[in-house]
């Protein structure tokens, strides 16, 4: 199956600094790249969706200035939270689908804690 | 919108039995429908789909069906091992372009040695 990176897997950050969370799909172009967020034993909360060349579309109630999402290239993707609250901490989890298929590939996800 | 229900939430099973996890879909112009299996601290990880033109797959242990009529697609664990353990989500989804899949909330699988 396609291979998707997450970097970093890890980060604990202070109150008020921003983060940076990479996303790479290491053999296939990502025509759509979506960000998850989850909190621990619940489901996926989709936070946002990016289509090649244009900006990405954030879901009710995802503050976009708070997280910056980035799809520089068919290979990656960003995700910055900004100024960050430990309300914020939370498993990030891309997801990325192929050019021209269904089927779409996670990556394996960041853990951000925010003291 | 799509709305997608999994049952049950929690699965307790011995090793070596099957286990068997449930959604329903209410848009009936959804057509592919994955599952994913995530495991502890990690994303989860597609494991088997089916497209609404086939009533079921199979893939070694793991094998899922399809009702179009009913909108309910189930996955079947076959002669599971502790190693099955896991959070398994199912998605309902139009497919192509960037149609966004809907997520169940999601079945923990424990499978006791």
């Amino acid at each position: 199956g396609a291979v998707v990176s997450q970097h970093p897997s890890r980060v604990i950050c202070k109150s008020g600094t921003s983060v940076k969370i990479e996303c790479r799909s290491l053999d296939f172009q990502a025509t759509t790249m979506f960000w998850y967020r989850q909190f621990p034993k619940q489901s996926l909360m989709l936070m946002a969706t990016s289509n090649e060349g244009s900006k990405a579309t954030y879901e009710q109630g995802v503050e976009k200035d708070k997280f910056l999402i980035n799809h520089a290239s068919l290979t990656l993707s960003t995700l910055t939270v900004t100024s960050a609250h430990p309300e914020d901490s939370s498993f990030y989890i891309c997801n990325l689908k192929p050019r021209g298929t269904d089927t779409q590939y996670f990556g394996p996800g960041t853990r951000l804690t925010v003291l | 919108g799509e709305n997608v229900e999994q049952h049950p939430s929690t699965l307790s099973v011995q090793e070596g039995d099957s286990a068997v996890i449930k959604c329903t879909y209410s848009d009936s112009a959804s057509n592919y429908f994955p599952w994913y299996k995530q495991e502890l601290g990690k994303g989860p990880q597609l494991i088997i789909d089916i497209r609404s033109n086939v009533g079921e797959k199979k893939d070694q242990r793991i094998a899922v069906t399809l009702n179009k009529t009913a909108k309910h697609f189930s996955l079947h664990i076959t002669e599971t091992q502790p190693e099955d353990s896991a959070v398994y989500f199912c998605a309902a989804s139009k497919g192509g372009g960037s149609y966004i899949p809907t997520f169940g909330r999601g079945t923990s699988l424990i499978v006791h040695p």
